[in-house]
């Protein structure tokens, strides 16, 4: 039983270049979040989907970030035109959504440098 | 030993001692706390969670205390082990939110 696989683990890009990371979430599970981390920092969260809709994206700046979880395939967090201030680590979380069920399973993270 | 705050202090212990993290949430309409660990290069670990209807809850050798007056919330290791050492997270849920809010973590070093 997988769990949460994100793709790439590590991910080298220019000033100016696109990212895209991919979150595949554990079997069964229909809601995925998206988090930062920065060193020696918590995570911070930065959106919430489900199945073909954004439910709170209330953590994603406004321009150059976006997020999808289409009906088929990993969820991507996408950041257009990449600044040295996105380098961090960006973590996908996935639950099965139960009412009254928080717990959330981590993939191992997308290390994004920007040079 | 004993830790506390949102900071990521470091708490040394050595291999067998208790070890006591400790967490301070803000929000009072939290009803679900999460404790996760994460080891170097790897995202967090469920350890043990709790509803703000219990004030303690026992896992393998890790014990969550809750302590809504002050708005404390701790975790209890025994027997550490090496394999303990990683950086600890406390997160509290909102009330009927889907979405934690992190502590900074604390970062346990394990002593051979």
């Amino acid at each position: 039983n997988a769990g949460v696989m994100q793709n790439p683990r590590h991910l080298v890009r220019r000033r100016g270049q696109e990212a895209r990371l991919r979150c595949s979430p554990m079997k069964g599970h229909s809601h995925v979040y998206w988090y930062r981390q920065l060193p020696e920092e918590g995570l911070k969260f930065m959106v919430y989907l489900q199945k073909e809709n954004i439910i709170d994206e209330s953590g994603m700046p406004k321009e150059r970030f976006s997020a999808e979880f289409p009906k088929e395939g990993p969820s991507i967090l996408r950041i257009q035109q990449v600044v040295r201030g996105d380098s961090a680590a960006y973590f996908c979380a996935s639950s099965p959504g139960l009412a009254e069920s928080y717990e959330q399973y981590f993939g191992p993270g997308t290390r994004l440098t920007v040079t | 030993g004993e830790s506390v705050g949102l900071h990521l202090p470091t708490l040394s212990v050595q291999e067998g001692d208790n070890s006591i993290i400790n967490c301070a949430y803000s929000n009072s309409a939290s009803d679900y706390f999460i404790w996760y660990k994460q080891e170097s290069g790897k995202g967090p670990q469920f350890i043990i969670d709790i509803r703000s209807n219990m004030d303690k809850r026992q896992g393998q050798r890790v014990t969550v205390l809750l302590n809504k007056t002050v708005k404390h919330l701790s975790l209890q290791i025994a027997a550490t082990q090496p394999g303990d050492s990683a950086v600890y997270f406390c997160a509290e849920n909102r009330g009927g939110s889907y979405i934690p809010t992190f502590g900074r973590g604390t970062s346990l070093i394990v002593h051979p």
